[in-house]
């Protein structure tokens, strides 16, 4: 079945570094959203990336589809405290309702 | 801004029990969630529901579960006997087209 692959699991940084996480998935996808979990907190949406290739900010957020729309990439330039959290990547194929999510990479940041 | 809310907030009972979890999605919404979460790991992607009816399932959602929406805002979550391994957190989702909006969640603790 469709696997939706995330890395890394975990990123420390100090305050104002960059920081990537990568998504992986085994078949193509209709889709893919981004999400944001704050320890203790429900998954909120962040965005949606439909066509090939798209590329989309979000202020310090830079969100990647790939062109084969089997890989994508969340970007965060400049990391504050308040990015901490875990930011979930999740596929939906072609022709279906079914989301798969990405196991995550929780974020930390040190001031 | 309208959110899913979903009650009670956390649920403990006994194994084999039955326990209902409900959650009231965003009015204008077409398309409905259940996702679970077991403590630390990824959300996992239970059932969808459109046009009243279930509209894909994933291998979790066996005979055990149901899903209802037995009016124009409810939207309910059943197992019909509860496991150890059914404890985790449960998560409603709404969405008017692919983006979902989470709610809270229901923690669920089988005893």
């Amino acid at each position: 079945g469709q696997q939706v692959m995330q890395i890394p699991q975990y990123q420390h940084v100090q305050e104002g570094e960059d920081f990537t996480t990568y998504c992986n998935s085994s078949t193509t996808l209709s889709n893919i959203q981004w999400y944001k979990q704050r320890p203790g907190g429900h998954p909120v949406f962040l965005i949606q990336l439909v066509k090939s290739g798209e590329v989309k900010k979000q202020k310090r957020l830079t969100f990647q589809f790939g062109e084969a729309k089997k890989n994508s990439s969340l970007h965060i330039t400049a990391t504050q405290t308040t990015d901490v959290g875990t930011y979930f990547c999740a596929g939906r194929g072609t022709g279906g309702f079914k989301t798969i999510f990405g196991a995550g990479t929780r974020l930390f940041v040190k001031a | 801004e309208p959110e899913v809310t979903q009650t009670p907030s956390h649920q403990v009972t006994q194994m084999g029990q039955e326990v209902i979890l409900r959650c009231v999605p965003i009015s204008n919404h077409l398309y409905f969630y259940w996702y679970r979460q077991i403590l630390g790991q990824k959300v996992e992607f239970l059932v969808s529901f459109y046009n009243n009816e279930i509209s894909e399932k994933s291998e979790i959602f066996d005979d055990q579960f149901s899903v209802e929406r037995p009016d124009g805002s409810n939207f309910t979550l059943k197992i019909r006997s509860t496991k150890l391994e059914d404890s985790a957190m449960y998560f409603c989702a709404s969405g008017y087209d692919y983006e979902q909006y989470f709610g809270p969640g229901t923690r669920l603790t089988v005893t």
